[in-house]
């Protein structure tokens, strides 16, 4: 069974906020990744992160690999229409990619 | 850009008929994964095959399920019988490295409904 945990389930934003989302897991896990689905089509991968403590961008998303390796977070800055859609926080074991649940982020104009 | 290539997009399907979905992996790319997603949720891994060779099926329910790859390059997701249970999403993925790291990277997916 899934063993992240994902939050927050659901968010509604204004266009132009910052929008948070987190990952957490009871197990560590030496990488975590970060997902976008859009509706109908598969996962795209935003961001990789392979070592602890590590902050990576991409465009106005960053992400970070938690100190204890059991977490991590993705920031995205000021929202357009186009960020809506189901972000997956994942995890790699054993060569297979474990999700979480996901966060469906809704942008009200 | 190369993509993971799959077919049908969508699948209606009555229970207890038989269904296939297709995938064709990244040229190259020795790693292909099925994952099932279920609505509402993440997804979750099925089988993965390194070249033609299962490496792991240890969550496909075999008594209706069966994942083939003869030559290692394209793959085939057979369910039979179908239950309404089954309907959800079927992605499929191949692993490639860019970079430095391995990446899997996923196709559109194929949707299946079973009435």
């Amino acid at each position: 069974g899934q063993q992240l945990n994902q939050s927050p389930q659901s968010m509604f934003i204004q266009e132009g906020e910052d929008v948070s989302m987190n990952c957490t897991s009871s197990s560590i896990f030496n990488t975590w990744l970060w997902y976008k689905q859009d509706p109908g089509e598969g996962p795209v991968l935003l961001i990789a992160l392979y070592k602890a403590g590590e902050l990576t961008s991409n465009g106005r998303l960053t992400a970070q690999f938690g100190i204890t390796r059991k977490d991590s977070f993705l920031n995205i800055s000021a929202s357009i229409p186009s960020d809506v859609g189901i972000y997956f926080c994942a995890v790699n074991r054993d060569d297979k990619i474990i999700f979480g649940k996901g966060t469906r982020l809704h942008i009200l104009p | 850009e190369a993509e993971v290539a799959q077919s049908p997009r969508y699948k209606i399907t009555e229970k207890s008929q038989a269904v296939a979905f297709w995938c064709d992996p990244i040229s190259g790319h020795a790693t292909l994964y099925w994952y099932r997603q279920i609505l509402g949720q993440g997804p979750e891994l099925l089988v993965q095959f390194q070249d033609e060779s299962v490496v792991d099926d240890s969550q496909l329910p075999k008594d209706r399920f069966s994942a083939e790859r003869l030559k290692g390059v394209d793959s085939t997701l057979k369910i039979q019988p179908a239950e309404l249970g089954d309907s959800a999403m079927y992605l499929c993925a191949s692993k490639g490295r860019e970079g430095i790291q391995e990446t899997q990277y996923f196709g559109p997916g194929t949707r299946l409904l079973v009435l």
